[in-house]
């Protein structure tokens, strides 16, 4: 079975500054997608960014990159130019690829809550 | 189009009452997930369906949890007898597979 661990359960950033959220998974399988979830005190649980495990390249969307070790199982979130809309909790989710064209649950990690200072 | 819809947003149930718990999913999306999150945890993955088929419903905690999604588009995730330890947030999520899961804004469930 898949884990995934956030060790860090807090992280606060001043505005305009750049933080970076860990993440750690475990697995056994060679091709998956890693994802980074945002969920702000509404509880929508929204996608920022994702990561397909045979690509080398890692992700970008706007302020938010990754960097993926696949080696190290370790796939961390960078958040630039942090802005007060940022606050929220993020979580790191893992999953199968499912070859047979049909979809695979996330297992995600503890979460992790980021505030932002003004 | 309209994102995935989930009602009520609260309930509150007595111990012992049984409860239904609706997800619209975004229209199209054969893909159907059901995750349960405890305050402070991440979502646990409940039960999935594919159209109308419950392929895999091994997260239900137990046999007071039944789903179900008759014709393929609405899904109730029904509890039985509610305990406490049952009070969470109920996430669903939808999908076109293999493609992102879109999730509503859940259910939170308190039993006092």
């Amino acid at each position: 079975a898949q884990t995934v661990t956030q060790s860090q359960p807090e992280m606060s950033v001043q505005e305009a500054e750049t933080v970076t959220l860990s993440c750690t998974y475990d697995t056994s399988e060679s091709d998956y997608y890693l994802f980074w979830y945002k969920q702000p005190p509404s509880r929508q649980m929204i996608l920022v960014i994702r990561q397909e495990a045979y690509k080398q390249q890692n992700a970008t969307e706007n302020r938010f990159s990754v960097n993926f070790q696949k080696a190290a199982k370790s796939f961390s979130l960078k958040i630039s130019d942090s802005q007060l809309g940022d606050a929220a909790m993020y979580f790191c989710a893992y999953r199968s690829v499912n070859n047979m064209g049909a979809n695979s649950k996330l297992t995600f990690g503890k979460g992790i809550t980021l505030s932002v200072r003004p | 189009g309209a994102g995935v819809s989930q009602s009520p947003r609260y309930k509150v149930a007595k111990r012992g009452q049984d409860v239904a718990l609706r997800c619209d999913p975004i229209s199209g999306h054969v893909s159907l997930f059901w995750y349960q999150q405890a305050l402070g945890q991440g979502p646990e993955f409940l039960t999935y369906f594919q159209n109308e088929a419950q392929l895999d419903k091994s997260g239900l905690p137990s046999d007071r949890f039944f789903a179900e999604r008759p014709e393929g588009s609405v899904s109730t995730l029904k509890i039985q007898r509610t305990q406490q330890e049952d009070s969470a947030v109920y996430l669903c999520a939808s999908s076109a597979p293999p493609y992102e899961q879109y999730f509503g804004p859940g259910t939170r469930l308190t039993v006092t």
